[in-house]
């Protein structure tokens, strides 16, 4: 199958500050991305899909300007989570998709605020 | 919008016996159904899939059944081995093009005894 790499794997950031979370497409052009948020012992959660070129699509409840979606390239996407709080501390996964194809998974970052 | 549900949430075999895990679905315009393993601290892996002009589909040892009628698909894993202890979710997906979201199921977490 197809490779997405995410970067870090693991982040502890301070409380205010943001962090930026990178997911590429090692070997294929990622027409579209989506993050996801995982809480322990729970399923994935779509946060935003996000189209290279364009502005995200966040989900309901997802708030756009906490979590800043970057699609800038077929190959790359960035999450930034900006003003960070204990309460976002979480496992989130990145996937790509191109065209009608199945959907590849990043290895997942776990970010940890204190 | 599309509900998934997944049953059971927890399952425990021993290694050789076999193992399945059902799903259903609300949505009878879901056309695409992808089973995901998840091992711990990291992003789904996909391990099986089956869109819905198709009744049956197997890889070696794992096999995905989908009964449209129904709106229900099961994935069976046959001769388990402790490896294959792991999160497995499953998903359903409306329509085509790749901006369309996955629905995931709740999971359910395999372990296999030695």
């Amino acid at each position: 199958g197809a490779v997405v790499s995410q970067h870090p794997s693991r982040v502890i950031c301070k409380s205010g500050t943001s962090v930026k979370i990178e997911c590429r497409s090692l070997d294929f052009q990622a027409t579209t991305m989506f993050w996801y948020r995982q809480f322990p012992k729970q399923s994935l959660m779509l946060m935003a899909t996000s189209n290279e070129g364009s502005k995200a699509t966040y989900e309901q409840g997802v708030e756009k300007d906490k979590f800043l979606i970057n699609h800038a390239s077929l190959t790359l996407s960035t999450l930034t989570v900006t003003s960070a709080h204990p309460e976002d501390s979480s496992f989130y996964i990145c996937s790509a998709r191109r065209w009608d194809t199945e959907a590849f998974f990043g290895q997942g970052t776990r970010l940890t605020v204190v | 919008g599309e509900n998934v549900e997944q049953h059971p949430s927890t399952l425990s075999v021993q290694e050789g016996d076999s193992a399945v895990i059902k799903c259903t679905y609300s949505d009878s315009a879901s056309n695409y159904f992808p089973w995901y393993k998840q091992e711990l601290g990291k992003g789904p892996q996909l391990i099986i899939d089956i869109r819905s002009n198709v009744g049956e589909k197997k890889d070696q040892r794992i096999a995905v059944t989908l009964n449209k009628t129904a709106k229900h698909f099961s994935l069976h894993i046959t001769e388990t081995q402790p490896e294959d202890s792991a999160v497995y979710f499953c998903a359903a997906q409306k329509g085509g093009g790749s901006n369309y979201k996955l629905t995931f199921g709740k999971g359910t977490l395999l372990t296999v005894n030695p």
